[in-house]
């Protein structure tokens, strides 16, 4: 089976801009999860997504959100845009809601100017 | 709150020597807990996970509710060892996130 893959790999904005991150899980995995990854912070989950349904969040302000299609890919969404958001977006897919056996993807390297 | 530390950043070890990567968690229940493992240029991958009590190249990881702590090991360290290390917590319901310690990096010295 092809790995979770996550398009674009890379992505440079400007301040106050809004960005839209994908994510097609391994065929088969309907729970999505994402996390935002940098130095300082490390991984910090964001939010899950079931049956294209937000089952879980995490502390991230409302100006992160996300969805789920039937399929089952997921985008996120960031808005106006701050130098902090800069920082690897990593999706996760897993067969079921509550399955931790998580795949990741390669990650979205955004960085905000 | 829950919460995982890892408390050393780099962990430098010479090849052929244990190997001791520290984790710590804290909470109010009973958690499942995992290690995740990162090699240069590939993606983040469940090493292991604390209800399978298995062995995953060679590294085992001993919950200890008393101590509260996960520590992974592996008895004689290899170069291909090399790589950053995440301990990981998540309740036992469906409806917990998965908390990431901030990861230690370990280094075997040849």
């Amino acid at each position: 089976k092809a790995g979770v893959t996550q398009t674009p790999r890379y992505l440079i904005k400007t301040r106050g801009q809004q960005v839209t991150l994908s994510c097609s899980p391994i065929s088969g995995h309907r729970s999505v999860s994402w996390y935002q990854q940098t130095p300082g912070q490390g991984l910090q989950f964001l939010f899950e997504y079931f049956s294209e349904t937000q089952r879980n969040k995490g502390n991230f302000p409302g100006r992160f959100s996300g969805r789920q299609f039937s399929n089952s890919r997921s985008e996120m969404n960031v808005s106006t845009l701050e130098l902090g958001d800069s920082a690897l977006y990593l999706c996760a897919s897993s067969h079921d809601r509550g399955e931790r056996k998580q795949y990741f993807g390669p990650g979205t390297r955004l960085t905000v100017t | 709150a829950q919460r995982v530390t890892q408390p050393e950043k780099l962990l430098s070890v010479f090849k052929g020597a244990p190997v001791e990567l520290k984790c710590n968690y804290s909470y109010s229940g009973s958690p499942e807990l995992f290690w995740y493992v990162q090699y240069s240029r590939q993606r983040l991958q469940l090493l292991l996970r604390h209800i399978s009590r298995e062995s995953i190249k060679g590294f085992t990881a001993d919950l200890n509710k008393g101590e509260t702590s996960f520590h992974l090991k592996k008895p004689f360290a290899q170069e291909e060892d090399s790589a950053m290390y995440y301990c990981a917590l998540s309740g036992r319901g469906g409806d917990d996130k998965i908390i990431f310690g901030k990861g230690t990096r370990l280094h075997i010295l040849p």
